[in-house]
């Protein structure tokens, strides 16, 4: 069945440093993936898509990569602020209906 | 743009009742939408997706009778948990699909289910 698994269910940093959070989806090949912010008690933010034909996005301070061989998907968040505290959620395509498949999400703090 | 709307944001009601949540897209139109459920410190889990004037399709495991789903224009759906008990006490997210851009999901901002 398909897997999507984010590599640590929270990730500290400091902040000024860049946040590096991974995405790896086992027993499929998406066409796309979207990353999305999610804060407590709230629905999850649109951050950015990238389709498998594009290896990398950027948005602002947000870069996206996207290894379809690796079956790999980084999420960068360059200058991190406090601000910048959530949940973090990798959502590749793949649902028969076109809907998305979440992982559990990386718990992103950064310290002042 | 691509804004969601959810209402109510919080909902508690007695077992044995039922409860409506609406979701709206306020400024494009969603042929397609999505209903999602979330436990504390889990993911997002699809229960169904609602196409515009046909039946919702349900996730093996929801039952359809309980959760009753009506897509009945572009902007609007709404989702009614009949005869509520309290495990079905649950954070409900819905989605909508731009019908132009067709990738892009947005997300409402979520209703709070409690049900005592």
């Amino acid at each position: 069945s398909q897997k999507i698994e984010q590599n640590s269910e929270a990730l500290n940093i400091q902040e000024g440093k860049t946040a590096t959070l991974t995405c790896n989806y086992t027993n499929y090949s998406p066409a796309y993936l979207q990353w999305y912010r999610q804060d407590p008690g709230r629905g999850p933010v649109f951050l950015l898509l990238i389709r498998e034909n594009e290896k990398e996005k950027r948005k602002e301070r947000l870069k996206v990569t996207f290894d379809t061989t690796l079956k790999q998907s980084l999420f960068h968040i360059t200058a991190s602020q406090p601000a910048d505290s959530a949940t973090y959620l990798c959502a590749p395509s793949g649902g028969s209906q076109g809907n998305l498949i979440f992982g559990k999400g990386t718990k992103l703090s950064v310290k002042p | 743009g691509a804004v969601v709307s959810q209402h109510p944001s919080r909902v508690i009601c007695k077992s044995g009742t039922s409860v409506k949540i609406e979701c709206r897209s306020l400024d494009f139109q969603a042929t397609t939408m999505f209903w999602y459920r979330q436990f504390p410190k889990q993911s997002l889990m699809l229960m169904a997706t609602s196409n515009e004037g046909s039946k919702a399709t349900y996730e093996q495991g929801v039952e359809k009778d309980k959760f009753l789903i009506n897509h009945a224009s572009l902007t609007l759906s709404t989702l009614t948990v009949t005869s509520a008990h309290p495990e079905d006490s649950s954070f409900y997210i819905c989605s909508a699909r731009d019908s132009r851009t067709v990738y892009e999901q947005y997300f409402g901002p979520g209703t709070r289910l409690t049900v005592t």
